[in-house]
């Protein structure tokens, strides 16, 4: 099955930095690769996702990178603000892009 | 467009008692699925149902837990006896076959 590790663990910035989050994959044959943003008691939101047919997207100040070579994938967070505190998951598929495996979450604080 | 629903949001019960929770996905989204999310881990799959069929319940305890997907939309799943170890959040997601998947806000189960 898949195995996904992700890091770092806890991560604080300052508000206006940027923030980088990794996680890698073993399953070579997986291709699809969301993103999840949990606030604490609140239900995980996907705030961006990418297909293995490319190798970055972008959505305002988040985007995705995908290097299918090495098998890892990073979330960054550009321009962070309060708001974007929360626990980040990735999540890469075993076999099809329904069964997904989740990593163990990044905590992240922007600080004032 | 309405999210996923899920009840009840919290539930405490004694230890062997049975208890139950239930979701209505988004509409027209025919693939559902059961996660289990324990303190401070991601999500992990219990159970995937496509329409009516389960087609992934490799990870379902399948002597205390249980599943159905009547007529393809709603879902319940049961668990018979609860042990202590069974306290986490349970969510429900839904996708259109494998596209990205949404969460509903889960139920946070206390077995005491």
């Amino acid at each position: 099955g898949e195995n996904v590790e992700q890091h770092p663990s806890t991560l604080s910035v300052q508000e206006g930095d940027s923030a980088v989050i990794k996680c890698t994959y073993s399953d070579s044959a997986s291709n699809y690769f969301p993103w999840y943003k949990q606030e604490l008691g609140k239900r995980p939101q996907l705030i961006i996702d990418i297909r293995s047919n490319v190798g970055e997207k972008k959505d305002q100040r988040i985007a995705v990178t995908l290097n299918k070579t090495a098998k890892h994938f990073s979330l960054h967070i550009t321009e962070t603000q309060p708001e974007d505190s929360a626990v980040y998951f990735c999540a890469a598929p075993t076999g099809t892009a329904s069964k997904l495996t989740f990593g163990t979450g990044t905590r992240l604080q922007v600080t004032l | 467009e309405a999210g996923v629903v899920q009840s009840p949001r919290y539930k405490i019960i004694e230890k062997k008692q049975p208890v139950a929770f239930w979701c209505n996905p988004i509409s027209g989204h025919n693939t559902l699925y059961w996660y289990r999310q324990n303190l401070g881990q991601g999500p992990e799959l219990l159970i995937r149902y496509e329409n009516e069929e389960a087609v992934d319940d490799s990870q379902l305890p399948k002597d205390r837990f249980s599943a159905e997907r009547l007529k393809g939309v709603d879902s319940t799943l049961k668990i018979q006896p609860a042990e202590l170890g069974d306290s986490a959040v349970y969510l429900c997601a839904s996708s259109f076959s494998q596209g990205p998947q949404y969460f509903g806000p889960g139920t946070r189960l206390l077995v005491l």
